[in-house]
């Protein structure tokens, strides 16, 4: 069935450092691909999306890209800021499954001045 | 104008009692979903609602049960709680199945003693 897979954290980073968070999927045919952000004592927001082969989400800087390839979305960003603390969760939506949401199991990451 | 509202945010009740927790969307979205975050941040779909329709009810027990009044609520009761039960649920809405980003709501954190 369909799954995500994400790096297992939980990651700590100083300000400014490079993050890449990895995320591979598995799936029967075409999904759609997102990245959801929860901060301290909030719900899930979506971050960004990518809804076919070698499109890019961006936003507030991080960046993914849908590779069918290597069926993965690692999000990356530049330079991290202490505001980018939270638990990222990579997930997964496709038509052949109901359009069931499959989500993987969060990355925490910490950002420390 | 708070998108997906949650009640109540905290709930701290004994092993055996009934429960509730509502929520509400004012986005004039088609589909809601019911989901169950542990401790590990691990996040489980429970329900999810199309129309007032039941689409989705993952392996869930009978002690569960949601109810949708009209496309803008969908509640959720609680029999017999158990200790098991302690985690945060969460609501969210979407526009529709599938590919529609999904708006969570504050989640409401579930405390069984």
């Amino acid at each position: 069935g369909d799954s995500v897979t994400q790096m297992e954290g939980p990651v700590t980073l100083s300000e400014e450092a490079c993050l890449t968070i990895n995320c591979t999927y598995t799936a029967t045919g075409y999904p759609s691909l997102f990245w959801y952000v929860q901060y301290p004592g909030e719900g899930l927001q979506l971050l960004l999306k990518a809804t076919k082969a070698d499109d890019k989400g961006s936003n507030k800087g991080f960046e993914a890209t849908y590779r069918k390839e290597t069926t993965s979305f690692h999000l990356e960003k530049g330079s991290v800021q202490v505001s980018d603390s939270a638990v990222y969760f990579c997930a997964l939506s496709e038509a052949f499954t109901g359009n069931q949401f499959y989500f993987g199991t969060g990355t925490s990451l910490t950002v420390i001045p | 104008d708070t998108a997906v509202s949650q009640t109540p945010k905290y709930l701290v009740t004994q092993m055996g009692n009934d429960k509730s927790i509502k929520c509400e969307q004012n986005l004039g979205h088609d589909t809601m979903y019911w989901y169950k975050q542990d401790s590990k941040k691990f996040l489980k779909i429970m329900f999810s609602y199309n129309n007032k329709e039941l689409i989705i009810n993952e392996t869930v027990p009978n002690r569960f049960s949601p109810k949708s009044p009209d496309k803008a609520h969908l509640n959720l009761h609680i029999n017999s709680l158990e200790l098991g039960d302690s985690a945060v649920y969460f609501c969210a809405s979407s526009q529709a199945t599938g590919y529609y980003e999904q708006y969570f709501g504050p989640g409401t954190r579930l405390t069984v003693t």
